[in-house]
């Protein structure tokens, strides 16, 4: 158990519509980054949080937005669904956010568009 | 850009078989490696990691070598179980003095150890 804590597992949604995705870190740790896995793309960095601040920006499309809240957690939130976004998603977190700490991920959410 | 190649699977061995994992990087200075494993239905869990040129990173049997001069950073084990399946990613950082260094990830290499 990697004490990252991902909600919901599985989400199915029909296209054009928005979802918001959640993170809790583990425990100590005050940087939370987002990833999408997806078959052909791979691992895709999207975005990372520092302690309630943004500190990287990856590929992470206009329509997709983040936060990291005063308690830590963090949200992801995809919009204007398109059927492309179907994808794992991923977060993770680390102590420091340096990037040779390393990273602790959540089991994901598989979100599904139709 | 700095960039990670590790080799295309899926590999499919048999227990008790010797494993290479290739992996190759491209980064300017002196990035951290790492290797992560993805079980089914799980996320990725750190392997293991080195810091600098020579250092050797192992866990579980698992071993992986900083080679500076041949730029990689393959990972090997003895003799693989089929609790090994699973897929395993090399992942390279920037130096700590970079905090906006971002963590940059291979495609994956799919494991199938077969009983």
């Amino acid at each position: 158990d990697s004490g990252v804590t991902q909600t919901p597992k599985h989400l199915i949604t029909a296209t054009g519509q928005r979802v918001t995705l959640r993170c809790s870190p583990r425990s100590g740790d005050l940087s939370v980054y987002w990833y999408q896995q997806s078959l052909d793309q791979g691992l895709q960095f999207l975005i990372q949080y520092y302690n309630g601040e943004e500190r990287a920006k990856g590929n992470i499309l206009e329509r997709f937005s983040a936060q990291q809240f005063p308690d830590l957690h963090s949200e992801l939130n995809l919009s204007s669904l398109e059927l492309g976004d179907s994808a794992l998603y991923f977060c993770a977190s680390s102590v420091s956010g340096a990037s040779n700490s390393p990273l602790h991920f959540g089991n994901g959410t598989r979100l599904t568009v139709t | 850009g700095d960039s990670v190649t590790q080799m295309e699977g899926p590999v499919t061995l048999s227990e008790e078989a010797f494993l290479t994992i290739n992996c190759t990087y491209t980064a300017t200075g002196y990035p951290s490696l790492f290797w992560y494993v993805q079980y089914p239905g799980e996320g990725l869990q750190l392997l293991l990691k080195a810091t600098k040129a020579d250092d050797k990173g192992s866990n579980k049997g698992f071993e992986a070598t900083y080679r500076k001069e041949t730029t990689s950073f393959h990972l090997e084990k003895g003799s693989v179980q089929v609790s090994d399946s699973a897929v395993y990613f090399c992942a390279l950082s920037g130096p700590l003095m970079n905090r906006d260094d971002k963590i940059i990830f291979g495609k994956g290499t799919r494991l199938h150890i077969l009983p």
